[in-house]
């Protein structure tokens, strides 16, 4: 089985500064990781995913993450936060072969203020 | 539109009134699952399908029916609601190959139970 921990509830930052969200997972096989964000009142929309290949995955409004296989992370990062990047973000992951469920962690709420 | 579409988005019911939430995905997924949401917990899932007929048990079961006659519906049923119900529900499909890969969200239920 898999674990996902997401070592920040709430990351506070201002504007335009730079931003880390924080997440481990736990596997004993190979994985496939991904980052969904969630604004208020809607539903998940993916940012990105790592399944395999260059460490480095680049996804939707300028975020990216990277894949790091020794310290079994996967950090989220944007060099420049808007107010409107205010929201709820999750890291996920499933085994990367035949049928897995898809683990979640318990999020990282964003709060841009200007 | 590639979409997953659940209804009602907002539900108020009193205890023991048997509800169903549905779901339906027009992208000819094979699997389907439902999640729960509550505060500080992330995203846990209830049940899971990997194609008609084939259902399986989540995180969190109990309490909980689900079916899958057709391959684009997967409704949620509470046979008998109770306070700790009180929840926001996703649900969300996904290609069935090479494990899983993205998967997509509804727009959530969110059901209160008095």
């Amino acid at each position: 089985a898999q674990s996902v921990t997401q070592l920040d509830s709430q990351v506070p930052v201002f504007e335009e500064a730079p931003v880390e969200l924080r997440c481990n997972y736990s596997s004993s096989v190979s994985v496939y990781l991904f980052w969904y964000v969630q604004y208020p009142n809607q539903g998940l929309q993916l940012l990105l995913k790592y399944l395999s290949g260059s460490t480095l995955v680049k996804g939707i409004n300028g975020f990216e993450a990277e894949f790091n296989k020794s310290q079994t992370s996967f950090h989220l990062r944007k060099p420049s936060v808007h107010i409107s990047d205010t929201a709820e973000y999750f890291c996920a992951v499933t085994r990367g072969s035949g049928y897995s469920t898809l683990t979640f962690g318990k999020g990282t709420m964003l709060l841009v203020s200007p | 539109e590639a979409q997953v579409t659940q209804n009602p988005r907002y539900l108020i019911t009193v205890t023991g009134k048997k509800l169903t939430v549905t779901c339906s995905q027009n992208m000819n997924h094979e699997y389907m699952s439902w999640y729960r949401q509550d505060p500080g917990l992330g995203l846990r899932q209830i049940y899971y399908s990997m194609n008609v007929e084939v259902t399986d048990k989540g995180d969190v079961p109990e309490g909980y029916k689900v079916s899958r006659k057709e391959k684009r519906n997967f409704p949620l049923i509470l046979e008998s609601p109770s306070p700790n119900q009180t929840s926001l529900y996703f649900c969300a499909s996904s290609r069935g190959d090479r494990g899983h890969t993205e998967a997509f969200f509804g727009q959530g239920t969110r059901l209160t139970v008095v």
